[in-house]
């Protein structure tokens, strides 16, 4: 079975300062990798994904992971975070082949302050 | 369109009443999740239906009951609940089971238990 781990449960930081929310995930097979971002009170948003090719994904406001298969990693960064950044974000994976659906980790509450 | 609508985004109930919840995809999606959060905590899988039969109910207890009544809609029928009950409960859709892990998930229904 698959695991994600997020170990930071919140990640305080200033506006225009970098972020990266660390995201490890365990399988004995290949996965697919996933990022959800949830503002207060709202659903789940896809915010990227990595499926196969470049390991490097972005979002159109301006996050990106990079998929690290040999650390197990899908760490999320943005250099320059925005007060309306502030969101759950969840890592969450699947496994690439036959039926599979989503197992997420705890979570990672980012905290942009002025 | 790519938006899955959830109804309603209040609800509270009392212990005795029997309420719905209602979830619709116009994406011509045929699988078609239900997922329980509670704060804090990442979404927790409860039903998956799969061209319009339950496919995975994940041991949730018979007081909430799923039902699927075309390919577009997706209910989640609710009595006697508990105050423990109380959380957002999201709705998901994908193109089929075998793309699970590309889930469009609705806005929620924050439901309250009294």
């Amino acid at each position: 079975a698959q695991s994600v781990t997020q170990l930071d449960s919140q990640v305080p930081v200033f506006e225009e300062a970098p972020v990266e929310l660390r995201c490890n995930y365990s399988s004995s097979v290949s996965v697919y990798l996933f990022w959800y971002v949830q503002y207060p009170n709202q659903g789940l948003q896809l915010l990227l994904k990595y499926l196969s090719g470049s390991t490097l994904v972005e979002s159109i406001n301006g996050f990106e992971a990079e998929f690290n298969k040999s650390q197990t990693s899908f760490h999320l960064r943005k250099p320059s975070v925005h007060i309306s950044d502030t969101a759950e974000y969840f890592c969450a994976v699947s496994l690439n082949s036959g039926y599979s659906t989503l197992t997420f980790g705890k979570g990672t509450m980012l905290l942009v302050s002025p | 369109d790519t938006e899955v609508t959830q109804t309603p985004k209040h609800l509270v109930m009392g212990m005795t009443n029997k309420k719905s919840l209602k979830c619709e995809q116009h994406m011509g999606h045929r699988a078609m999740y239900w997922y329980k959060q509670k704060a804090k905590k990442p979404p927790e899988l409860m039903f998956v239906y799969s061209y319009e039969k339950l496919s995975i109910n994940e041991s949730v207890p018979s007081r909430f009951s799923p039902e699927c009544p075309n390919s577009s809609l997706l209910n989640l029928h609710l009595h006697a609940l508990q105050p423990e009950d109380s959380a957002l409960y999201l709705c998901a859709s994908s193109q089929d089971l075998a793309l699970a892990y590309e889930q469009y998930f609705g806005p929620g229904t924050r439901l309250t238990v009294t």
